[in-house]
């Protein structure tokens, strides 16, 4: 167990709605990093968060968006989903963004769009 | 675009023997470098990371950097069916945040 939890575990959407999935940071970390793992594949960057300011963006379109709070939880909002949104979501969560600080991942999201 | 580059398997070694993992990644300018495992329907799990050239051991783990050759790999020793997973392998190549392979699926039978 590292610490990092994330909700809800399972969430299934119709395409075109919006969805807000949450993250809370192990105890004494201020970074938080979104990744999305579509089956079969690596975990994709989507996004990272220090000290709630965005630090960093991978290719996804602005549809994905998110939050960092003062107690350094985050949410990831997606809007207008489709089908390819269907996935596992991962929060990362990490120490001040130094370089090569290691990133421990909660249990995810699993995202299905219908 | 930065790549890392890994065999998607599965590989397949009897329960005891090595199992070596390999992943490559094109960006010289990579600094730190960090072993995963998955179970299926699981999140990524910490096994390593490696800053230097050479070979890390922890148990039964050894990770191996070769940044002229731009080469990381991963060794099991005494492979257990429990070890039977996916194996990501990640790649920092600037502020924190990490580029992954698409994984190697490894095989431990009894």
């Amino acid at each position: 167990e590292t610490g990092v939890t994330q909700s809800p575990t399972h969430l299934i959407k119709t395409r075109g709605q919006q969805v807000t999935l949450r993250c809370s940071s192990q105890s004494g970390h201020n970074t938080v990093s979104w990744y999305q793992q579509a089956l079969g594949q690596g975990p994709q960057f989507i996004f990272q968060y220090y000290r709630e300011e965005e630090n960093g963006r991978g290719n996804f379109p602005p549809r994905f968006s998110g939050l960092q709070f003062p107690n350094y939880s985050s949410e990831l909002n997606v809007n207008a989903l489709e089908l390819d949104d269907s996935a596992l979501y991962l929060c990362a969560s990490s120490t001040s963004g130094g370089l090569g600080e290691t990133q421990y991942f909660g249990p995810g999201t699993r995202l299905l769009v219908l | 675009q930065k790549e890392v580059e890994q065999n998607s398997g599965p590989l397949s070694v009897p329960e005891g023997a090595i199992a070596s993992l390999n992943c490559t990644y094109s960006d010289r300018g990579s600094q730190s470098f960090f072993w995963y495992r998955q179970y299926s329907g699981k999140s990524p799990e910490l096994i390593m990371f490696i800053y230097s050239n050479g070979d890390k051991e922890d148990g039964r783990f050894t990770a191996q950097l070769n940044k002229a050759s731009q080469y990381v790999s991963l060794l099991i020793r005494d492979s257990q069916p429990s070890d039977s997973a996916t194996y990501l392998c990640a790649v920092n190549n600037a502020g924190n945040m990490l580029t992954f392979g698409g994984g190697t699926r490894l095989m431990v039978k009894p």
